[in-house]
């Protein structure tokens, strides 16, 4: 079935560092939308992509849908300790990758 | 904000035993859906409600799993007779429309530990 490939699977920064995860897939998307979960909580929704090739940014976050629709990246630029949670690309109700674990240290 | 609220935040069942998890969608959704998170691994759908009627199920969602609208506004999962691999996180989440650009919303969860 279809499944989406999630790197790296988790990550240990120093505070102000920049992080970069990506999702892959061999299936071809029309969405890709990034969550974070923080402990204790669900997922929140952090970007949306609906075109190929789209650069969308939210704040310190830019996230991109791939040309080739089958790939999509999230940064996060100089990261902070509320960054902390996992991170996981989803390409519509039903799949979710395995996620990426952030840990920054202050 | 409206949220998505769900109860009890913990649940502790010895297996075989029958647990109902409680969860209020967002009042203007009319999609719902129940998700199921193992500890330390990724979100895994488990079925779609609309209309009074599952619209999609993942094959985890076997026998053993019911979904329910019992008013206008619960919703809730069943789960007939608890094993331990059912120990889980268990989110519920909801969303205006079915399709890939209308974000779920999702609950705080549900913990159940099944001895």
């Amino acid at each position: 079935g279809q499944q989406l490939n999630q790197s790296p699977q988790s990550m240990f920064i120093q505070e102000g560092e920049d992080v970069s995860m990506n999702c892959t897939s061999s299936s071809i998307f029309n969405t890709w939308l990034w969550y974070k979960q923080e402990p204790g909580e669900g997922p929140v929704l952090l970007i949306a992509l609906y075109k190929a090739g789209e650069l969308t940014s939210n704040g310190r976050l830019t996230a991109q849908f791939g040309i080739t629709r089958k790939d999509s990246f999230l940064n996060i630029s100089a990261s902070i300790p509320s960054d902390v949670g996992i991170y996981f690309c989803n390409t519509g109700k039903l799949i979710f990758g395995q996620g990426t674990t952030l840990q920054v240290k202050p | 904000e409206p949220e998505v609220t769900q109860t009890p935040s913990h649940q502790v069942t010895q297996m075989g035993q029958e647990v109902i998890l409680r969860c209020v969608p967002i009042s203007n959704h009319l999609y719902f859906y129940w998700y199921r998170q193992i500890l330390g691994q990724k979100v895994e759908f488990l079925v779609s409600f609309y209309n009074n009627e599952i619209s999609e199920k993942s094959e985890i969602f076997d026998d053993q799993f019911s979904v329910e609208r019992p008013d206008g506004s619960n919703f809730t999962l069943k789960i007939r007779s608890t094993k331990l691999e059912d120990s889980a996180m268990y989110f519920c989440a909801s969303s205006e429309t079915p399709g890939a650009n209308s974000p779920l919303h999702f609950g705080n969860g549900t913990r159940l530990t099944v001895t």
